[in-house]
């Protein structure tokens, strides 16, 4: 059975510090994609990145990097030098068999708060 | 932006009363998907879509069913709603095939409230 775990349930920050969200799965799949969602306080769901599971290279965005490390299940997410446009909660996801397009298994989410 | 709409967007609605939600895309994505959202749960499927008139079940199906008659809607109904139906629904699309991304859009969403 698949299974994501978002340990903190809620961060607070204060602006311009650096923060890291946990993700840890659980999959008995060798080939598995990982996802990132943000929530905004308006509610819609916007993708952030995709890791497919055979590609342990980090990824960097601006501010943003992901930290994939298939030894311990775990897909971290880093924001640098935070900003308040960055609160939302944050989705972990996890889809896997190698056919793709299978449901996503989401994690519970952090809520993240950054304060000015 | 993904071409998701959902409607409605918020219903109020009394217990033992049908209601049926849609999801209408215009990317003819072959994959809809229905979510529903609710505290400390995160997302969980309900239902979802690999064709037209093809569906299956999600882990919290229970008093819900589907219907996809073309590829650019999907329908959701709750034959009779109650108050653990309370909830906001997130449909969600992607691309298929072999060379696809397997990234799920989502719409905005519609909020239910089962009085």
């Amino acid at each position: 059975a698949q299974k994501v775990t978002q340990a903190q349930t809620e961060i607070s920050v204060v602006e311009k510090e650096d923060v890291t969200l946990d993700c840890v799965y659980e999959t008995r799949d060798t080939t598995y994609y990982l996802f990132w969602y943000k929530q905004p306080p308006s509610g819609e769901l916007v993708f952030l990145i995709r890791r497919n599971s055979f590609d342990e290279q980090n990824e960097i965005s601006g501010r943003y990097s992901w930290n994939f490390q298939k030894s311990t299940s775990s897909f971290n997410f880093t924001i640098t030098a935070s900003q308040v446009v960055d609160s939302a909660v944050y989705f972990c996801a996890l889809s896997d068999r190698n056919s793709g397009n299978t449901p996503l298994v989401f994690g519970k989410g952090t809520r993240l708060s950054v304060i000015a | 932006d993904a071409g998701i709409t959902q409607s409605p967007r918020h219903k109020v609605t009394e217990t033992g009363t049908p209601v049926t939600l849609r999801c209408h895309q215009t990317e003819n994505h072959r994959y809809m998907y229905w979510y529903r959202q609710d505290p400390g749960h995160g997302l969980r499927l309900i239902h979802y879509s690999y064709g037209v008139k093809d569906t299956d079940k999600g882990e919290v199906s229970d008093g819900y069913s589907v219907s996809r008659s073309k590829t650019e809607d999907f329908l959701l109904t709750l034959e009779s709603a109650t108050s653990s139906q309370t909830s906001v629904y997130f449909c969600a699309i992607s691309e298929g095939g072999q060379l696809a991304k397997n990234i799920q859009y989502f719409g905005a969403g519609t909020r239910l409230s089962v009085l």
